[in-house]
């Protein structure tokens, strides 16, 4: 069966400090990877996707990137962490064809 | 650009009741359309996916239908419970990316 892991569930980090999340699938192969942040109160915003290895598009411009170095492994990284980069990020997978989306549990970054 | 739209934001029954939670999505060329749950402080739950070919999906005391033509989707849920609160989010895929409605935050009271 297919899974979908983040880590680490929560961080704090300081203001200027550099952010690496992880997340990783099992079960599939050739996935199509996402990065979304949710706000406080807000809705789900997409931050980056990947259709392959070394292959990330971005949505939104910011202080955050993404890389795939691995067919199943997304990373979310920054290098100097801002205020307003806290929020709760979400990893999910999803394959060609009407099987949906599956969302990893999340990880709770606070920037202080 | 796909929109969706979900109505009430906020639901509050007693428990026991039916409720129906709504969704509409401005572009009906969908090829499925997804209900997550979301528990406070945790990911998504896909609770049911709807194929543009079906016109509903049931899962235990949860029913999902899909207008396409009117651009509408509602989820039904029978005989509510306290363990039933949480937010739930309708979702269509635009592209390779999928679009969200705001959700509907429901608590189900004992």
């Amino acid at each position: 069966s297919q899974t979908i892991h983040q880590w680490p569930a929560t961080l704090v980090q300081p203001v200027g400090s550099p952010l690496s999340l992880e997340c990783t699938v099992e079960g599939t192969s050739n996935p199509n990877l996402y990065w979304y942040r949710q706000a406080a109160g807000r809705g789900l915003q997409l931050l980056f996707y990947s259709v392959g290895i070394g292959q990330i598009s971005s949505e939104v411009p910011q202080n955050l990137s993404a890389s795939r170095p691995q067919d199943r492994q997304f990373i979310l990284s920054s290098k100097k962490l801002l205020l307003s980069d806290s929020g709760f990020y979400l990893c999910a997978w999803s394959v060609l064809g009407n099987y949906g989306y599956t969302f990893g549990s999340g990880t709770r970054l606070t920037v202080v | 650009k796909q929109e969706v739209t979900q109505i009430p934001a906020a639901l509050s029954v007693p428990e026991g009741e039916n409720l129906v939670l709504n969704c509409s999505f401005t572009d009906s060329a969908i090829y499925n359309l997804q209900w997550f749950r979301q528990d406070p402080g945790k990911g998504l739950t896909s609770l049911l996916l709807i194929q543009s070919s079906q016109r509903e999906q049931t899962s235990g005391r949860l029913n999902a239908s899909l207008d396409k033509s009117s651009g509408r989707s509602t989820l039904y849920i029978a005989a509510s419970q306290p363990g039933d609160s949480a937010t739930y989010l309708c979702a269509v895929p635009s592209g390779v990316m999928l679009t969200f409605g705001g959700g509907t935050r429901l608590m189900v009271k004992p």
